[in-house]
């Protein structure tokens, strides 16, 4: 099956400055890549995704990016506020596999500092 | 559009009682939903997938006697922890793809905390 890594497992900034957090997966056919929010307590939250067709995906402070080749994406925070402390999770569904089979990493904690 | 309601947000049991947990999509149909098992600071597991009007899928190494799995309807899926110990104590959650095109993303419900006493 699908093998996701992570990484950094915690990221602390401070306030304004950008955050990069860094996914590698194992399967070539792996052809969507969502990222989600999680808040202590509630269950994720879909902020961005991409699917295999598209290199970069940017949506207002939030952006992410696939290299198909090297089987790495990334998610990318610019002018970060302290709201957006939580945890972030990478995940990757191989096609073929059944829809909605998300495959996840482990999990970044990221702390923005005021 | 494309929420997923899950119910409830927390519950404790006593040890040996049985917990159904509710996962309903509220404003889309959804003929396959998935159950996760978080633990704490862990990642999400995939525990099963749950299959309108047939019997759901598990994973491997989760007991389908012990967490069983009812998709009736294309709008509700339950999950059901019997004879419940203080190992299943967990976070879960359930979620929903929207019309199968992947439109909105894999929407995730609020999840539900169990706590075995």
């Amino acid at each position: 099956g699908e093998n996701v890594e992570q990484h950094p497992s915690t990221l602390s900034v401070q306030e304004g400055d950008s955050a990069v957090i860094k996914c590698t997966y194992s399967d070539s056919a792996s052809n969507y890549f969502p990222w989600y929010k999680q808040e202590l307590g509630k269950g994720p939250q879909l902020i961005i995704d991409i699917r295999s067709n598209v290199g970069e995906k940017k949506d207002q402070r939030i952006a992410v990016t696939l290299n198909k080749t090297a089987k790495h994406f990334s998610l990318h925070i610019t002018e970060t506020q302290p709201e957006d402390s939580a945890v972030y999770f990478c995940a990757a569904n191989p096609s073929g596999s059944t829809l909605g089979r998300l495959y996840f990493g482990r999990g970044t904690q990221l702390t923005v500092w005021p | 559009g494309a929420v997923v309601s899950q119910h409830p947000s927390w519950v404790i049991c006593k040890s040996g009682t049985s917990v159904k947990i509710e996962c309903r999509s509220l404003d889309f149909q959804a003929t396959t939903m998935f159950w996760y098992r978080q633990f704490p600071k862990q990642s999400l597991m995939l525990m099963a997938t749950s299959n309108e009007g047939s019997k759901a899928t598990y994973e491997q190494g989760v007991e389908k006697d012990k967490f069983l799995i009812n998709h009736a309807s294309l709008t509700l899926s339950t999950l059901t922890v019997t004879s419940a110990h203080p190992e299943d104590s967990s976070f879960y959650i359930c979620s929903a793809d929207p019309l199968r095109t992947r439109t909105y993303g894999y929407t995730f419900g609020s999840g539900t905390r169990l706590t075995v006493v």
